[in-house]
């Protein structure tokens, strides 16, 4: 098991351009989430997933992001027209859905939007 | 709703003890406990459940207290790979997600 895997590592864009960052869990893993988290801050709630099934999106988030995990396995996350201000780091972590599951971190996408 | 950690960060000399707190005012089913260094991803420490149950392995433990709804992860003996931000993530219950707090700088001298 080679852990969860993020692609691209980095990634650098002009604002207003569109952007697409995969993940692929854990293979057993059921549940999947993308988190946000910007210097000394922590990993904040984006989007969750229960197999194919989208749980629940931040209230907080914009409309110019959306997520998707076609089939439960792998997972998508594209934020359309992006802005300076999503520049920071998108990190994904699966958990297999039990009574104490314990979520594992990718390593990360860093966004930068110049 | 973000669990709320304290101190915001800790300075202490390799061998010396910490104690990192983490408290909701929502009732939580359960909490857990990751340590992230820079430029890297956060690495899970343990997990607790409702039950005021405590863990630990090695020299770091934790507990839950329910009725307070406050964990607490206890560092003893420091050493300097234990150097990094501690954050506490909250269920509320079973299906819900981890919502994570803003963490907890430690930093260890030597």
């Amino acid at each position: 098991d080679t852990g969860v895997s993020q692609d691209p590592r980095h990634k650098i864009t002009k604002r207003g351009q569109n952007v697409t960052f995969r993940c692929d869990p854990i293979s057993e893993h059921n549940r999947l989430y993308w988190y946000r988290q910007t210097l000394g801050q922590g990993p904040e709630f984006l989007t969750y997933f229960q197999n194919e099934a989208q749980l629940e999106k931040s209230r907080l988030l914009s409309d110019r992001f959306s997520a998707e995990r076609p089939k439960g396995s792998f997972s998508t996350l594209e934020i359309q027209r992006t802005e300076q201000g999503d520049s920071a780091m998108y990190l994904c972590a699966s958990s297999f859905f039990r009574a104490s599951a314990e979520a594992f971190f990718g390593q990360g996408t860093r966004l930068t939007v110049v | 709703q973000q669990p709320v950690q304290s101190p915001q960060a800790v300075i202490l000399r390799e061998g010396e003890d910490a104690v990192i707190n983490c408290s909701s005012s929502k009732a939580l089913y359960s909490v857990h406990w990751y340590r992230q260094k820079h430029g890297e991803a956060p690495v899970f420490l343990m997990i607790l459940l409702k039950g005021g149950e405590q863990k630990g392995h090695d020299k770091i433990s934790a507990s839950f207290n329910e009725k307070k709804q406050q964990s607490s992860l206890y560092l003893t003996a420091s050493q300097l790979s234990y150097s990094g931000t501690y954050f506490c993530g909250t269920e509320r219950t079973r299906d819900d997600k981890i919502i994570f707090g803003k963490g907890t700088r430690l930093h260890i001298l030597p």
